[in-house]
């Protein structure tokens, strides 16, 4: 079946502008996460869903960053007036209860 | 605080040889110790994972070992193939068991190259 996917694969940005990336999480899976890696480290977790509501939000690293998930499905990670440290690869992943994370294949975010 | 390290940061190991990657962590409530494995360009893919209450998983050529009096546990490829050379994180999280989200807090990464 179909797997996590992102969009876009690839932004480039501005430093000051906002950003939007997309994750749609495989169908049916009720918990969704996103996490930051940036060069040769290794994954910083954001936020965690569980349907709708964020139940952990302890990682977004300032209140630039916020991310919202409806239906239970597509989610949004927003970052405000964007800084270059901010640049990394921002991967979604999604599962089922009890069960391993699923990453999608990531969206390189760089800001110029 | 890095709560789980991971060594060696990078591994050269010869076509057919054993890859060994070990990680500790500090976080006695662990209760969930996946592998994953990434390649370039791509998100990690779960390779195997082990609960506290075994020491050993094998599947296939992988082999997860577990040491929970010494926090440690390592991940252990055999017949070690040029296509396994990837970058492998080893993860630790405390939500698995009680139907909560699996937060998992990852090590910093090894980059493994299989040489012909």
């Amino acid at each position: 079946g179909a797997g996590v996917s992102q969009s876009p694969s690839n932004k480039v940005t501005e430093k000051g502008k906002d950003v939007e990336l997309r994750c749609d999480p495989i169908s049916g899976h009720t918990a969704l996460y996103w996490y930051r890696q940036s060069l040769g480290q290794g994954l910083e977790f954001l936020i965690y869903f569980q349907g709708n509501s964020a139940p952990d939000k302890s990682g977004l690293p300032s209140d630039r960053f916020s991310a919202e998930r409806t239906g239970g499905s597509v989610s949004t990670l927003t970052i405000q007036r964007t800084q270059q440290e901010d640049s990394a690869v921002y991967l979604c992943a999604s599962s089922l209860a009890r069960k391993g994370l699923n990453f999608g294949p990531g969206t390189r975010l760089t800001v110029l | 605080q890095q709560q789980v390290k991971q060594s060696p940061q990078s591994l050269i190991v010869q076509k057919g040889g054993i890859s060994i990657i070990n990680c500790a962590y500090e976080n006695t409530a662990f209760d969930y110790f996946p592998w994953y494995q990434q390649f370039p360009g791509k998100g990690p893919a779960l390779l195997i994972a082990i609960r506290p209450d075994v020491s050993e998983k094998k599947e296939g050529r992988f082999t997860i070992s577990f040491n929970k009096s010494a926090k440690q546990f390592s991940l252990h490829i055999m017949d070690s193939q040029p296509g396994d050379s990837a970058t492998y994180f080893c993860a630790a999280s405390n939500g698995i068991l009680t139907g909560g989200g699996n937060k998992l807090t990852f090590g910093t990464g090894t980059q493994l190259k299989v040489e012909l």
